[in-house]
């Protein structure tokens, strides 16, 4: 019972364009949202985080939004740059445990 | 401050053995979660520890289990392997707040 998923497995982006990774979810009672960056053989990183209170989250090049009717978690990143490159996965929070979506992968073409 | 360290990094075991994975987590952190990462599964969520206790557990079967000492390091224990056992353990801690999960590196545990 996947209640986060990350439904495009890839996505291949020209550099300095902007990349769009989606989320969505089925859970209402998640009242927290992140997203993590993951190199390979490296744990996940924290990127950025958005509270269910707020519909969107600046820090930098990256933005999320947070469309709570739909439960749809979206993170924009402008511009791309080659070191994106990665695997990207979102997270919701519900209680003390985080679930997590199952990926997806980042291009970024030079 | 020290991040989450993961030992070992690295481990290969045959069929029917059993591993023991460890995790230290940040100083102060008391909540240590553990999850398995596999191609085209993501993270999937093994169990929760805090202060000692386990407060929540993944759809894994009773061959992986953990526990957490008092200093809130925690181990991951795994027993009579399986090839599908083969992935990257992940371990992750989180504050009070609970607003951001840290992760360590991994174990990534092959079996043969």
């Amino acid at each position: 019972d996947q209640q986060v998923k990350q439904n495009s497995p890839s996505l291949s982006v020209q550099e300095g364009r902007i990349s769009i990774l989606n989320c969505d979810y089925t859970n209402s009672m998640f009242d927290y949202f992140l997203w993590y960056k993951k190199y390979p053989a490296e744990g996940p990183t924290f990127l950025i985080s958005i509270s269910s209170i707020k519909d969107k989250n600046e820090d930098g090049r990256f933005t999320v939004f947070l469309n709570k009717s739909a439960k749809h978690l979206s993170l924009h990143i402008v511009p791309s740059q080659p070191g994106d490159s990665a695997v990207y996965f979102c997270a919701a929070r519900f209680g003390n445990q985080f679930y997590f979506g199952t990926g997806t992968s980042l291009t970024v073409i030079p | 401050k020290a991040g989450v360290t993961q030992t070992p990094r690295y481990l290969i075991k045959t069929r029917g053995q059993q591993v023991t994975l460890s995790c230290s987590p940040i100083s102060g952190h008391r909540s240590v979660s553990w999850y398995q990462q596999t191609p085209g599964q993501g993270l999937q969520f093994l169990f929760e520890y805090f202060s000692e206790t386990q407060r929540n557990k993944g759809n894994f079967p009773g061959r992986f289990s953990g526990r957490q000492f008092s200093n809130s390091r925690s181990e991951m224990n795994v027993s009579t392997l399986e090839l599908g056992d083969s992935a990257l353990y992940l371990c992750a801690s989180s504050g009070v707040l609970n607003t951001e999960a840290f992760f360590g590196q991994g174990t990534r545990l092959t079996v043969v």
